[in-house]
């Protein structure tokens, strides 16, 4: 049983488009992160997401904390190549961080 | 990846043989957690350590398998007579604080283990 379950699972754009991932849980989550992880490198942490309907923005990349804490979304403006990778999202529950299974991003030039 | 030092990058064994693997987590982090990840895989929890103490280990099979995290030196994860089954990337992470709403945990570039 996957406590966060992350859609898709695969997504293939061109540069340019817009794209939303979501991460979704039937448990509440006290916060969730969000990674994004590059082959061969380790997951690097991008943003924080403590209260329910929180939005956060990092530059082209919008996050939000659903108002019941059991779900977040990430949606990301005017992709580019750059954003290719794995996203992840993470949260604590109990003694463990319970990770997604993943988006895996790619960007096509 | 914010200072979380995982050596080796790359680690090869022959079947039977003993895998060490190290982390030294971020200055000022005492909590270390340990995953592992499989090809096209999330990834899984093993072990949750703080300096000296094993505070979770549900994760982590109950042969072969151990882990510490001395009070001084880095966190090592430990694999006996190890199996193709246990090729796989193992990350480490670390976290200024324990299991609290607004704990960050901040990875390692991971030990990718290969048995042959």
């Amino acid at each position: 049983t996957q406590l966060l379950e992350q859609s898709p699972q695969f997504l293939s754009i061109q540069e340019g488009e817009n794209l939303t991932v979501y991460c979704n849980s039937s448990s509440v989550f006290s916060s969730l992160q969000w990674y994004r992880q590059e082959p061969g490198e380790g997951p690097v942490l991008l943003v924080t997401v403590v209260t329910g309907g929180e939005v956060k923005k990092l530059k082209r990349l919008t996050f939000q904390f659903g108002d019941a804490r059991k779900d977040s979304s990430l949606h990301i403006t005017a992709a580019q190549p750059g954003d290719t990778g794995l996203y992840l999202c993470a949260g604590p529950q109990g003694n463990q961080f319970y990770f997604g299974t993943g988006t895996s991003l790619t960007v096509i030039p | 990846n914010a200072g979380v030092m995982q050596n080796p990058r790359h680690l090869v064994r022959r079947r039977g043989q003993e895998a060490r693997l190290r982390c030294s987590p971020m200055k000022g982090h005492s909590h270390v957690y340990w995953y592992r990840q499989l090809p096209e895989e999330g990834l899984k929890f093993m072990v949750y350590l703080q300096k000296e103490n094993i505070i979770d280990e549900s994760g982590m099979p109950k042969e072969r398998f151990s882990a510490e995290f001395p009070k001084e030196g880095p966190s090592i994860l430990r694999i006996q007579q190890v199996v193709r089954g246990d090729s796989a990337a193992y990350f480490c992470a670390s976290s200024q604080q324990g299991r609290r709403v607004n704990t960050e945990a901040f990875f390692g570039q991971g030990t990718r283990l290969t048995v042959v």
